[in-house]
């Protein structure tokens, strides 16, 4: 099946600073790539779906000066979340669909944990 | 109200048993769904999509109902490696994914 690969898969850091997530997809083109977030024993909340080209579209609460989605090419969009705070430590995760759009199945990443001091 | 709520569980079945559960959706615009299997601090990975007849994959059985709005995961011959959380999920006409909380099972020896 499709592969998707993130990186770095944890980080720690210090509260104040910023952290880049990669989302690559390694086997097909993905022109939609969707960005989760999960809490523990909480379920996946959708915070921006991502377009190759063009400005991502984010949920409703989700800040988009906070996490800066560039999605430059087909394999590859990244989530930047700046001056992160200890609220911000989640599991992000990221998924694509591929280039045709026909699928009816999103290929996850296996997640970047966060930790935020 | 969640768009798509399941009973957290656990469900604790020896092996060999057999386990069921349900989860409920609300918009009934619903067009796909799905049930993802997710381990402890790994991604979701696709168990077997839902379609409207039931569906069957090896020891898991699928079941929808569109008019209550709810979707059935059954499993049977319960092994170790079934320990998991089950995801319901459901998508719309566009490509967004409603996810459950998940239904933690426990299968014991």
């Amino acid at each position: 099946g499709a592969v998707v690969s993130q990186h770095p898969s944890w980080v720690i850091c210090k509260s104040g600073t910023s952290v880049k997530i990669e989302c690559r997809s390694l086997d097909f083109q993905a022109t939609t790539m969707f960005w989760y977030r999960q809490f523990p024993k909480q379920s996946l909340m959708l915070m921006a779906t991502s377009n190759e080209g063009s400005k991502a579209t984010y949920e409703q609460g989700v800040e988009k000066d906070k996490f800066l989605i560039n999605h430059a090419s087909l394999t590859l969009s990244t989530l930047t979340v700046t001056s992160a705070h200890p609220e911000d430590s989640s599991f992000y995760i990221c998924s694509a669909n591929g280039l045709a759009g026909a699928t009816d199945t999103q290929y996850f990443g296996p997640g970047t944990r966060l930790t935020v001091l | 109200r969640k768009e798509v709520e399941q009973d957290p569980g656990p469900f604790n079945v020896p092996e060999g048993a057999t386990v069921a559960f349900n989860c409920t959706y609300s918009n009934s615009a619903s067009q796909s769904f799905f049930w993802y299997r997710q381990d402890c601090r790994k991604e979701p990975k696709l168990l077997m999509s839902v379609y409207s007849s039931g569906n069957e994959d090896g020891r898991f059985t699928a079941q929808l109902n569109r008019a209550s709005q709810y979707i059935s995961l059954l499993i049977r011959d319960s092994k170790l490696s079934d320990s998991a959380t089950y995801l319901c999920v459901v998508k719309a006409n566009d490509y967004k994914l409603s996810f459950g909380a998940g239904t933690t099972v426990t299968v014991r020896a």
